[in-house]
């Protein structure tokens, strides 16, 4: 069965400064990775995915099968990225569900 | 936001009773699930449809059902709450593609509180 770590469970930096938030997984096949974002009092929002390698508000993540990671990285964090964020790993030939890692809560103090 | 209400948004009940929430989408998407997120877990699969009448369990299904007599509507169910189902409760959506993962859609949540 796969299985998704997020190891911290909260990020404080500073506005300006770099953050990184790591996650895990383990999985015996290819796996397709995401970040979803969730925001104070608002719904769960995919943020990126590994197969479009886009960045979004700043954030880029790369897959490391090696290392089996899929680290979300912003270079300059804002006030306006606290949120909860979660990884999540999709397994398409199971009716796409996702497995979560336990999210990690980002505050951006100023 | 993508076309998904879920109703209660808040519910608090007391242990023993039973307790339906419903989600209901706009998007026609085939697949529908229900997640509870908890601190530390984040978010867990409890059951999932891939079609009318058609639903499968997931990773914490025990002491919940759930059904789906049309497209629009997934329910789930608690036939007997306890205070270990209080949680956020979370419906998303999916529409597969030939082509690459598609990507899950989330309602706005239930808050369920067991006293």
């Amino acid at each position: 069965a796969q299985r998704v770590t997020q190891p911290e469970k909260l990020l404080s930096v500073f506005k300006g400064a770099p953050v990184e938030l790591k996650c895990n997984y383990s999985y015996s096949g290819s796996p397709e990775l995401f970040w979803y974002v969730q925001y104070s009092r608002q719904r769960l929002q995919l943020l990126l995915r590994h197969i479009s390698r886009e960045s979004i508000k700043g954030f880029t993540a790369d897959l490391n099968k090696g290392e089996t990671s899929f680290h979300l990285k912003k270079p300059f964090a804002q006030e306006e990225d606290s949120a909860m964020y979660y990884c999540a790993l999709a397994v398409k030939a199971a009716g796409n569900k996702l497995t979560f890692g336990g999210g990690t809560r980002v505050l951006v103090k100023p | 936001d993508a076309g998904i209400t879920q109703s209660p948004r808040h519910k608090v009940t007391e242990t023993g009773t039973p307790v339906t929430l419903r989600c209901h989408q706009t998007e026609n998407h085939r697949y529908m699930y229900w997640y509870r997120q908890d601190p530390g877990h984040g978010l867990r699969l409890i059951h999932y449809s891939y079609g009318v009448k058609d639903t499968d369990k997931g990773e914490v299904s025990d002491g919940y059902s759930v059904s789906r007599s049309k497209t629009e509507d997934f329910l789930l169910t608690l036939e007997s709450a306890t205070s270990s189902q209080t949680s956020v409760y979370f419906c998303a959506i999916s529409e597969p593609s030939t082509s690459a993962t598609y990507e899950q859609y989330f309602g706005p949540g239930t808050r369920l509180t067991v006293t």
